[in-house]
């Protein structure tokens, strides 16, 4: 079974231009995240979709930043213009719809985002 | 707010020794528990899990941790450590929202010396 796949890997940009990163979740997943950990600090959550729609997105940190999740399938993530605190490594998780309760999150390798 | 605190950035241990790996939370209510592993080119591995019942989990990988709810802590051991643990460990707090937000400290990263 494939896990969950991000690209690019790494991706470097020049401030104010445009990012897009993607995510495939594992298939079936109803629940897809977006975590980021900037400059060695903590993986923070950015925003939770359930199939197509945003369940919360209480930590996007700006209006720069949009997600989408077309289809229910796979999601974007755009960041534009891209600033220079928006480095760091941005983590895509998925997991299936089970009630209310907490289950296992299975993580992508993470987009390192380098912006000059 | 919820938080959690990793105290330990970098912690370097022989091959074969002991290690343990120290987290403290802050949160109201009864936390849900987890600690995850990211080795290089990797994504984050979860290693184990606490959500009730007895405060010392068994993980992957010969792992384990001790929910100490008097300390505010979940620290992570292991009696023998391998060369392939070398990673970066992140303790995480589940909040009680009926789903996966986690909550994260900033990580420790393991070496292990030969």
């Amino acid at each position: 079974e494939a896990g969950v796949t991000q690209f690019p890997s790494h991706s470097v940009i020049e401030k104010g231009q445009t990012v897009t990163l993607r995510c495939d979740p594992i298939s079936g997943h109803d629940n897809l995240y977006w975590y980021r950990r900037v400059m060695g600090k903590e993986i923070k959550f950015l925003l939770h979709f359930v199939k197509e729609s945003k369940q919360d997105e209480s930590g996007m940190p700006n209006n720069r930043f949009l997600a989408e999740r077309t289809g229910g399938t796979y999601s974007t993530l755009k960041v534009q213009p891209a600033e220079l605190e928006d480095s760091g490594v941005y983590f895509c998780a998925s997991s299936q719809v089970r009630g209310g309760s907490i289950e296992k999150l299975f993580f992508g390798s993470g987009t390192q985002l380098s912006v000059l | 707010a919820q938080s959690v605190t990793q105290p330990d950035i970098h912690i370097t241990v022989s091959e074969g020794a002991s290690l343990e790996l120290r987290c403290n939370y802050s949160y109201g209510a009864t936390p849900y528990l987890f600690w995850y592993v990211q080795s290089p080119g990797q994504g984050l591995q979860l290693l184990l899990k606490y959500f009730s019942g007895d405060t010392l989990v068994q993980g992957i990988k010969g792992f384990e941790a001790e929910f100490k709810r008097s300390q505010s802590s979940f620290n992570l051991r292991k009696p023998s450590v391998h060369w392939s643990d070398a990673a970066e460990y992140f303790c995480a707090v589940g909040l009680n929202t009926g789903f996966q937000k986690l909550v994260f400290g900033t990580g420790t990263r393991l070496l292990v010396s030969p």
